[in-house]
């Protein structure tokens, strides 16, 4: 069954402005961890940001914020002032007890 | 340090031979994850080992194979390659097997059948 779910193939945004990416989850673990990470054509995954299920504070790293809404189970990662170089795959990920799995991804394009 | 290295980066097989993947984790990790990723689509699961015992598997079919070795390396084999094996294979390590620890992933063996 899909537990993580991006349900924007693609998006655009305009350099300096801000973008948020969705992510929902299904889980019935109390435990889990939510990451964001972002996929470049050279094909390395690189982590972005790290919300745990029992985190009272959305997570903040840099220009990146995850928007964290446990009962929606929802966490939407948020990047500030868009780069030329955010363009790429971007995929939200929840690791449970053995493994990680992924959504589909969001192509995000930076248009200058 | 080095991180998580994976070796080949590319690799050119034909159906029905077999390919093993190699991969080094970051030093003091003891988890090491495969995933396959087709074109279009996030990463899926195929194993995950801990203290060089298996402690995941995704659904895969018994083609694929993987082991650990003391040092904590890993390789993935996969037997009678189809079209369909056709992917980027990420090998991905953390420092525990479970818990909400992330991975750091390595660049990927980027895996052609033909």
């Amino acid at each position: 069954a899909q537990k993580i779910t991006q349900t924007q193939p693609g998006m655009f945004v305009q350099e300096k402005e801000a973008v948020t990416l969705d992510c929902t989850y299904d889980t019935s673990d109390p435990s889990y961890g939510l990451f964001w990470y972002k996929q470049p054509s050279s094909g390395e995954m690189i982590f972005l940001i790290y919300q745990g299920s029992y985190d009272q504070q959305n997570a903040t790293e840099g220009r990146y914020s995850l928007n964290f809404q446990k009962a929606r189970k929802s966490a939407n990662l948020v990047i500030s002032a868009s780069q030329l170089g955010d363009s790429a795959m971007y995929f939200c990920a929840m690791r449970e007890e053995n493994d990680m799995r992924f959504g589909a991804g969001t192509r995000l394009t930076v248009k200058p | 340090d080095a991180g998580v290295t994976q070796s080949p980066t590319h690799l050119i097989k034909t159906r029905g031979q077999q390919v093993t993947l190699r991969c080094s984790p970051i030093s003091g990790h003891k988890s090491v994850s495969w995933y396959q990723q087709v074109l279009g689509q996030g990463p899926q699961f195929i194993f995950q080992y801990y203290e060089k015992e298996e402690r995941g598997r995704g659904n895969f079919p018994d083609r694929f194979s993987a082991r650990q070795f003391p040092n904590y390396s890993s390789e993935l084999n996969v037997n009678a390659l189809l079209l369909g094996d056709s992917a980027l294979y990420l090998c991905a390590s953390s420092l525990l097997r479970g818990g909400v620890y992330g991975y750091t992933f390595g660049s990927g063996t980027r895996l052609t059948v033909v």
